[in-house]
């Protein structure tokens, strides 16, 4: 099924230890994006891609770095693990028309 | 910059009987404008967009929302809503970030619960 697949699903860490999502699309989109939800939040822009090689900060960037080495890659990582980072983290992909594509999500618990 | 509000927290309605979600935007331009859908434990499914044109959308599921530019409004609505419509709904507005790629800003949710 074409998608966006997010590894791992769950993932409990201890403060201080490192971590890295990996989010796969197979749609070819150009445009890739991590936003982290919390409750009464909404959902929040990490960081996003626009293509091979390019990232950049969206709204809530500090204590998390990406990477997007190919086009159907997008990797978000956590070189510190804080308790605040507690949450559920959704990859989305997408043509330039704002046809997003979300993952099922990443459950991440910081203890 | 954009934001979102969606002012109901819950809401519960029986099965059968009208929906509507409210959202209101505050964006400078011309919005673009998305309700999303989203089942426990799963991704966020899009039900419907406006960028242009007609004010009224018509979506999946049976859903439609309007578009109204004098009350910063695109409220969601089901005219018979169906046990399997229980679920989290989003409502967002999109923008182009500088450099490229499009930036969705959601709203804090409208959680529906339908009774039977």
């Amino acid at each position: 099924n074409a998608g966006v697949t997010q590894t791992p699903k769950f993932r409990v860490l201890k403060t201080g230890q490192s971590m890295t999502l990996l989010c796969a699309q197979d749609m070819n989109h150009e445009y890739m994006y991590w936003y982290r939800q919390d409750p009464g939040m909404g959902l929040r822009l990490i960081h996003y891609s626009v293509g091979e090689g390019t990232t950049a900060k969206g709204e809530v960037p500090d204590g998390y770095n990406v990477s997007r080495l190919k086009k159907q890659n997008f990797l978000l990582g956590l070189e510190s693990a804080a308790p605040s980072q507690t949450s559920v983290y959704f990859c989305a992909s997408s043509y330039p028309d704002y046809g997003y594509t979300f993952g099922s999500g990443t459950r991440l618990t910081v203890v | 910059a954009q934001s979102v509000t969606q002012p109901d927290i819950h809401i519960t309605v029986s099965e059968g009987a009208s929906l509507e979600l409210r959202c209101n935007y505050s964006y400078g331009a011309t919005p673009y404008l998305f309700w999303y859908v989203q089942s426990p434990g799963q991704g966020l499914q899009l039900l419907l967009k406006y960028f242009s044109g007609d004010t009224l959308v018509q979506g999946i599921k049976g859903f439609e929302a309007e578009f109204k530019r004098s009350q910063s409004s695109f409220n969601l609505r089901k005219p018979s809503v169906h046990w399997s419509d229980a679920a989290e709904y989003f409502c967002a507005v999109g923008a182009t970030l500088t450099g490229g790629g499009n930036k969705l800003t959601f709203g804090t949710g409208t959680q529906l619960k339908v009774e039977l």
